[in-house]
């Protein structure tokens, strides 16, 4: 069966300090991969997205960036954090629509 | 782009009594999935709706897509203190990522 995996679960970072979160899927091969960001009590956000190892997608203009070094790996990442980049991030996976997504557990960010 | 709205908001009910929240959209859809976050975690898929006025059941969860594919709506009935969080839809248009609305919380008063 697919599994997902995301790591942290919780992080706090001083403002300016770098970020890489990561995700893995196991089970599947050549999933479409998500990063969202949902703000606290909000809806979900889609940041990035990847249909292939190398090949990423940005939805909102900001102060991340994501790579997918290799098929099931996707890191969602920041060089310089700031206060608005604090939220509850969710990777996700899926391999048909019709499927859904499948979301990992989520890193709950707090930049101080 | 494309936006989803849903209401209400916010749902108080108390357990037993019947829940339904709204997906909008000022376009037609072409698919429409609704997923359930409880306090704390994080989202899992329930559904995924295709057909113009298709109705959809699982237990106590009813989803239906609306005749012009546009709205869509999920009822609970009888709900139970397992109900609690937040419900959110999430359409596509044609080929595009899905969206997300902004959620339904939900709160089972025992």
């Amino acid at each position: 069966s697919q599994t997902i995996h995301q790591w942290p679960a919780t992080l706090v970072q001083p403002v300016g300090s770098p970020l890489s979160l990561e995700c893995t899927v196991e089970g599947t091969s050549n999933p479409n991969l998500y990063w969202y960001r949902q703000a606290a009590g909000r809806g979900l956000q889609l940041l990035f997205y990847s249909v292939g190892i190398g090949q990423i997608s940005s939805e909102v203009p900001q102060n991340l960036s994501a790579s997918r070094p290799q098929d099931r790996q996707f890191i969602l990442s920041s060089k310089k954090l700031l206060l608005s980049d604090s939220g509850f991030y969710l990777c996700a996976w899926s391999q048909r629509a019709e499927y859904g997504y499948t979301f990992g557990s989520g890193t709950r960010l707090t930049v101080v | 782009g494309q936006q989803v709205m849903q209401i209400p908001q916010y749902q108080h009910v108390q357990e037993g009594e019947d829940f339904t929240t709204y997906c909008n959209s000022s376009t037609t859809l072409s698919n429409i999935q609704w997923y359930k976050q409880r306090p704390g975690g994080h989202p899992v898929f329930l559904i995924q709706l295709v057909k113009s006025g298709e109705v959809k059941k699982q237990k106590r969860l009813t989803f239906q897509f609306g005749e012009a594919k546009k709205n869509s709506s999920l009822h609970i009935t009888a709900t139970q203190t397992t109900d609690v969080g937040t419900y959110f839809c999430a359409a596509t248009y044609y080929g595009q990522n899905f969206v997300f609305g902004p959620g339904t919380r939900l709160s089972v008063l025992p």
